[in-house]
């Protein structure tokens, strides 16, 4: 399929490892906040989400944290899979407005 | 979470044709979006296909270029135009559904204009 994120930066970790992807954001004013998981050929894939009133939401093997002070985001992945191998994209906005996208960062695991 | 089927998956065009790029729903959804993304870049918002009503445009996007249609809650389709190979990209769908939660997106239409 098409690759996606050629240009992007990469991090890269040995499977098992746990990861961490962060993200930026720049609108004070957002109050919701999604991570996306985007695989080669395919469209972006919901991991997790997490509103203004909160600072921290864990789902199955990933977390996120907010912290609105500095408007900083970050996504959390326990034990790092293979799998997990994708471009991972932050995504905000305010209210019922589109969602507005960060730039994306690579994530290799390296077996 | 809605379940979206957008077509085609992918074309090859000849510059100066347009390809008509649909984006079907399974559920009544009260947003749809259309984005783009360029290869090796994020996403970016072209349009909110309004139902009923004409598209909301964002800056660097026009009607002209891109035409969408939004005849009913769970169907909308995007027009790219007069192609050039600059319109090489991925273009995709995203709905939200009632609670305006948990934003979903199509696989994408993967388009090479020659």
């Amino acid at each position: 399929g098409e690759s996606v994120g050629l240009h992007l930066p990469t991090l890269s970790v040995q499977e098992g490892d746990n990861s961490i992807i962060n993200c930026a954001y720049s609108n004070s004013a957002s109050d919701y906040f999604i991570w996306y998981k985007q695989e080669s050929g395919k469209g972006p894939q919901f991991i997790i989400d997490i509103r203004s009133n909160m600072d921290k939401r864990q789902g199955q093997r990933v977390t996120v944290l907010l912290n609105k002070t500095v408007k900083h985001l970050s996504l959390q992945i326990a034990a790092t899979q293979p799998g997990d191998s994708a471009v991972y994209f932050c995504a905000e906005n305010m209210g019922n407005t589109p969602l507005v996208f960060g730039k994306g960062t690579r994530l290799s695991v390296i077996a | 979470s809605a379940v979206i089927s957008q077509k085609p998956s992918r074309d090859i065009c000849q510059r100066g044709t347009s390809l008509t790029i649909q984006c079907q729903v399974d559920s009544q959804v009260t947003m749809m979006f259309w984005y783009r993304q360029q290869p090796g870049q994020s996403l970016t918002l072209i349009a909110t296909a309004n139902q009923g009503s004409e598209a909301t445009y964002e800056s660097g996007f026009v009607i002209d270029k891109f035409p969408i249609s939004r005849p009913n809650l769970t169907f909308s389709t995007l027009t790219v135009s007069n192609m050039s190979p600059e319109d090489s990209s991925i273009y995709l769908c995203s709905v939200v559904g009632a609670t305006n939660y948990g934003y979903t997106f199509g696989s994408g239409t993967r388009l090479t204009v020659v």
